[in-house]
């Protein structure tokens, strides 16, 4: 079965430092795609990356990046110069079939000012 | 530009009560449609997925159900509410041939 892990329920970083949070995924579909969500308070889904499976280099997305290691099956999101706005849920999700979607249990990450 | 809506925003239905959630998406055709709940404090849960109309896939065996009457509008239903359904749905879309979804606003359920 489709599986994303995410091992991190809380993470705090301080203002204006960096922080990654850990994504890995159980797949052996050669082509699938792996995505970061952010979720405010509020609860909307917000859209921050993609990295295809065949991409050769890591994706990047203003302050965000995304850590691809192929062999490793791990998608680390990385936020760079942190701000107190970035605090939220953080989900890492997947689609190895292509029509499915398959999300992580997510990451409250806290900037602490 | 597409966008996503969905509602009611919020609903507090009492168990054994009937449910209906409607989304629908405007400028795209075609596209792939999706229904989440996502519990408290948990992750998102895939319910059911649509690449067309009246082509429904279901993920989890449950009390709920889901339609697409139109090519951009995905219904999800229940006719006898769960104190277990509620929770946190969330509609999201896919534009055909593209890598990502793009979610609604999201409706919060309490089942009382």
């Amino acid at each position: 079965a489709q599986k994303i892990t995410q091992t991190q329920p809380g993470m705090f970083v301080q203002e204006k430092e960096a922080v990654t949070l850990d994504c890995t995924y159980d797949t052996s579909d050669p082509s699938y795609g792996l995505f970061w969500y952010k979720q405010p308070s509020s609860g909307e889904m917000i859209f921050l990356i993609y990295q295809g499976s065949y991409d050769q280099q890591n994706a990047t997305e203003g302050r965000y990046s995304l850590n691809f290691q192929k062999a490793r099956k791990s998608a680390n999101l990385v936020i760079s110069a942190s701000q107190l706005g970035d605090s939220a849920m953080y989900f890492c999700a997947s689609n190895y079939t292509g029509n499915q979607f398959y999300f992580g249990t997510g990451t409250s990450l806290t900037v602490i000012p | 530009s597409q966008t996503i809506h969905q509602w009611p925003a919020t609903l507090v239905q009492p168990v054994g009560s009937p449910l209906s959630l409607e989304c629908t998406v405007e400028g795209t055709s075609n596209p792939n449609l999706y229904w989440y709940r996502q519990a408290a404090g948990r992750g998102l849960q895939l319910l059911f997925y649509s690449v067309g109309i009246g082509q429904i896939s279901s993920e989890v065996p449950q009390n709920l159900s889901a339609s697409r009457p139109q090519d951009r509008q995905f219904i999800l239903s229940s006719k006898k509410l769960l104190l277990s359904d509620s929770g946190f749905y969330l509609c999201a879309w896919r534009r055909r041939g593209g890598n990502t979804i793009y979610f609604g606003e999201g409706s919060w359920l309490t089942v009382v």
